[in-house]
């Protein structure tokens, strides 16, 4: 069981709007380490899609947005398109564990 | 444009040792350190460690102490991962990725471009 915490599964219909939780603690999120999310399209290695907790890099369309309060960080993901679905990953540093981490990871399907 | 290219597919046996490699392209080698991250088929991502291409200092995640060790040959512009007393349970898709920072923090950083990945395989 990953430190960061995410559902396993999440859904939505195309237009909708759905967002994906990344849970900490007080040695990570809790403790001011920025949180960064990344797409994974099946077959290939993660994409970067926000960073610094809400940021998007060039060529990230607006529909994805980041935030972070306390432990938890959020991705919200709005006008869901059928290329969205993918998995998606949250990630931070661990003062405890000296380390980057990861979150489980969420499935996202576009019923 | 930058590049990072993988070594091929392992398959290894228990016990055994595995060494993959990360050719770098496209930008300063040693401007940027390089991460290992593994997945195991249809699991989540699992970070193991960094490598400073400058220096050949390490970071390695706790799970993976004395069994991993990354190094780096600056005139290749190339980083290795060698994981030892290889189990089942390692086998995985094995991907370097490239840090860059966005802020003046020490952990201000993401992973901007990844291999392509090489499955190791452990199997008796």
């Amino acid at each position: 069981q990953s430190v960061l915490t995410q559902p396993p599964s999440v859904s939505g219909a195309p237009g909708q709007r759905v967002t994906i939780s990344c849970t900490g603690r007080r040695s990570n999120i809790g403790a001011g380490y920025d949180v960064q999310w990344y797409q994974q399209l099946p077959g290939t290695p993660p994409k970067l899609l926000i960073y610094g907790n809400s940021n998007r890099p060039s060529g990230v369309p607006d529909r994805f947005s980041g935030s972070k309060s306390g432990t938890s960080a959020s991705l919200a993901i709005t006008g869901l398109q059928a290329e969205d679905e993918a998995d998606y990953y949250c990630q931070s540093y661990d003062s405890s564990l000296s380390g980057v981490l990861f979150g489980g990871g969420t499935k996202l399907t576009v019923l | 444009q930058v590049q990072l290219v993988q070594s091929g597919a392992e398959v290894k046996k228990p016990g055994a040792s595995v060494k993959v490699s990360c050719k770098a392209s496209g930008y300063t080698f040693t401007g940027h350190y390089m991460h290992w991250v593994r997945q195991a088929p249809g699991q989540g991502l699992e970070w193991m460690g960094w490598i400073n291409p400058n220096s050949g200092d390490t970071k390695y995640g706790q799970k993976f102490q004395g069994r991993v060790t990354m190094t780096r040959d600056t005139s290749m512009t190339t980083v290795y991962m060698e994981l030892s007393r290889l189990k089942s349970d390692d086998t995985a898709v094995y991907s370097c990725a490239r840090q860059s920072y966005y802020g003046s923090g020490s952990y201000s950083y993401y992973f901007d471009y990844w291999g392509q990945g090489i499955l190791v395989t452990v199997s008796s």
